[in-house]
């Protein structure tokens, strides 16, 4: 089993629509949490990241994290086409340490 | 700012090759991780280099292996390469030293082909 699960997708929604993207993990000392965001022939880039259980919002996307059930989410508002992208979840134990452990990333198309 | 440059973008390799990749990090970052992204899965941490001293490994073999500079720049070298490394390799580097809120920044990686 993975350390971190993630529905590799592809996931096709409509424009305008609310995404809504999750993982599950299994090392409850996991207590980082981040979402990056992967275009084609790119490398990831920081979307958002939360410490411990709880929500942040930035913009129209909203990060849950819910470490008694081990589940994080990750929401996007009002999608746009700029949304197409491979969505990864990260996490880490401990943030002075850059180890981060990925999802397989979820494949995300936002259909105009 | 400067962010995290790699090179070079694209190689092509033989089995049993050896191979250089190199990364500048983003400007005051003192922390560079190397990770490995094969097609359709999620990047692989191979190690961290902090203030030139490795700083942590993945579950990678030691034919993999590192350098960081006085710069921070780095460098990632594996050696007799196997078609199994064909992959992604991302750099990332952050402002590390513990205690830090610092998330890791990402190059647009190197694609190599092991043929």
């Amino acid at each position: 089993q993975k350390e971190v699960e993630q529905d590799p997708g592809p996931l096709s929604v409509p424009e305008g629509a609310i995404v809504s993207l999750n993982c599950t993990y299994s090392n409850s000392a996991f207590q980082y949490f981040m979402w990056y965001r992967q275009y084609s022939r790119k490398g990831p880039e920081l979307l958002m990241y939360t410490y411990s259980s709880g929500n942040k919002e930035d913009g129209r996307f909203t990060a849950q994290v819910d470490k008694s059930s081990k589940y994080i989410s990750l929401f996007i508002r009002d999608s746009q086409p700029s949304d197409s992208a491979t969505y990864l979840c990260a996490m880490t134990t401990n943030f002075g340490n850059e180890k981060l452990t990925f999802g397989t990333g979820t494949r995300l198309t936002i259909i105009p | 700012e400067t962010g995290v440059t790699q090179s070079p973008t694209h190689l092509i390799k033989t089995r049993g090759q050896q191979v250089t990749l190199r990364c500048s990090s983003q400007s005051g970052h003192n922390t560079v991780s190397w990770y490995q992204q094969a097609l359709g899965q999620g990047p692989q941490f191979i190690f961290q280099y902090y203030r030139e001293e490795e700083n942590g490994r993945g579950n990678f073999p030691p034919r993999f292996s590192g350098l960081q500079f006085p710069n921070y720049s780095s460098e990632l070298n594996v050696n007799a390469l196997e078609l199994d490394d064909s992959a992604l390799y991302l750099c990332a580097s952050s402002l590390g030293g513990g205690g830090y809120n610092s998330p890791l920044h990402f190059g647009n990686g190197t694609r190599l082909t092991v043929t």
